[in-house]
């Protein structure tokens, strides 16, 4: 069974904060994404990376960064966390290239719920 | 730009009715087309895809429909249950370039017992 896991669930950070979600996929995937969902907006990139150490701006990348360090996990960064970043963040990954089948989908973890106050 | 989007914001059916969510989209090289299943807290989940060179394609009570001629994406659920009720949306990816991906607004769906 496919597998993105999203260390934290809940969080709640104060304004300044620096903050770290960390995702790990488990499927060998070359491409990871960062993903925030607001209500009535829908999915927004962030950033995204198609291998280790490689990174691009999505459509709001502002006020974020990203590392990738290892294939499997892919982090977001708040360097100083604000009240409209208050959000659920998705981690996301998927194969670049043909595979087949359903192999080309893109899968989610569970979100991480992130409050800041 | 591309776009996908959803006719219906909300969908309320009576439990084991058939459900049908659409979705329309504007890039044409679009190839790869998916639905996906989000309940209320947790991330979105898989359902069905498929790619351009078919029609139609079945799963377990659930069909998807594409007409490439209007650029229209349905996704329909047989004998819906309680259990069916979340946000769906629908995505599609370019078959060139799967490092892009767009995403549907979602349809809620409501399954009345």
């Amino acid at each position: 069974d496919v597998k993105v896991t999203q260390s934290s669930r809940y969080l709640v950070k104060r304004t300044g904060e620096k903050v770290f979600l960390e995702c790990v996929q488990d499927m060998d995937h070359e491409n990871m994404f960062w993903y925030r969902q607001d209500p009535g907006l829908g999915l927004r990139l962030i950033y995204f990376s198609y291998d280790v150490k490689m990174k691009e701006k999505g459509d709001i990348p502002e006020g974020y960064s990203v590392s990738r360090e290892k294939k499997e996990r892919f982090s977001l960064i708040l360097e100083s966390a604000s009240t409209n970043q208050t959000s659920m963040y998705l981690c996301a990954s998927s194969f670049t290239s043909f595979r087949g089948g359903s192999g080309n989908t893109i899968y989610f973890g569970e979100g991480s719920w992130l409050t800041v106050v | 730009g591309e776009s996908v989007g959803l006719h219906l914001p909300t969908l309320s059916v009576q439990e084991g009715d058939n459900s049908i969510i659409n979705c329309a989209y504007s890039n044409s090289a679009s190839d790869y087309f998916i639905w996906y299943k989000q309940e209320s807290g947790k991330g979105p989940q898989f359902i069905i895809d498929i790619r351009s060179n078919m029609d139609k394609r079945q799963g377990q009570r659930v069909t998807v429909l594409l007409n490439k001629t209007v650029k229209h994406l349905s996704l329909q659920i047989a004998a819906t249950q309680p259990g069916d009720s979340a946000v769906y949306f629908c995505a599609e990816t370019p078959m060139d370039n799967f490092n892009k991906f767009y995403f549907g607004s979602g349809t809620k769906l409501n399954v009345k017992p």
